[in-house]
């Protein structure tokens, strides 16, 4: 399959723990994040995504939280299972126009 | 099932050719765009289109042409003049709407020797 980073930073986790990943963005201006997964050969995935107006967000097993003050983006997987191993990409952006960009990821190693 | 469809999934050119990498979409999305993936780098956006027989470029359109003469397609040339062409390229689509996540294809994988 691809090797979508030969260098990103890793992140080893047991099946059942709870996973943090956490994203630094760069422009205070930006209004709209993303959090993508993706999977060895293939096109990052939505996961889920927050608005600037908002602190926290829930989704299935997933939570993204949003600190403005000091740019900060994390994502937590609650009871991580094997089938989340994958590169999780941040991406910020402004409403209006989808112009995303892109961090260079973190890769969740999951072992049973 | 709606998508994007992407082919190939691999493709090997030698240097100093064209190579054009096919995006269709059956999503009914306005805007489409391409991306390239390099290891340890984020996406980097190469061009965007908005709406038919529209595009802008991105930050890195230097060496790539596109088209969009179709709302379902939206195909990215590689050419000669793209000094590092290997790279993994994604294409996506979002439907003209407020904080609208992208929909990505699957990727084309480009090897050039």
């Amino acid at each position: 399959g691809e090797s979508v980073g030969l260098h990103l930073p890793t992140l080893s986790v047991q099946e059942g723990d709870n996973s943090i990943i956490n994203c630094a963005y760069s422009n205070s201006a930006s209004d709209y994040f993303i959090w993508y997964k993706q999977e060895s050969g293939k096109g990052p995935q939505f996961i889920i995504d927050i608005r600037s107006n908002m602190d926290k967000r829930q989704g299935q097993r997933v939570t993204v939280l949003l600190n403005k003050t000091v740019k900060h983006l994390s994502l937590q997987i609650a009871a991580t299972q094997p089938g989340d191993s994958a590169v999780y990409f941040c991406a910020e952006g402004s409403r209006g126009f989808q112009k995303l960009v892109f961090g260079t990821g973190t890769r969740l190693l999951v072992s049973p | 099932d709606g998508g994007i469809t992407q082919s190939p999934k691999y493709l090997f050119r030698k240097e100093g050719q064209n190579v054009t990498l096919s995006c269709e979409q059956n999503l009914n999305h306005d805007a489409m765009y391409w991306y390239r993936q390099d290891p340890g780098q984020g996406l980097r956006l190469i061009y965007y289109s908005q709406i038919v027989n529209d595009f802008q470029k991105g930050d890195i359109a230097e060496g790539y042409s596109v088209s969009r003469e179709k709302k379902e397609s939206f195909p990215l040339t590689v050419t000669s003049a793209q000094k590092n062409p290997t790279a993994f390229y994604l294409c996506a689509s979002t439907p003209r709407m407020e904080g609208s996540p992208l929909h990505f294809g699957n990727g084309t994988r480009l090897t050039v020797t």
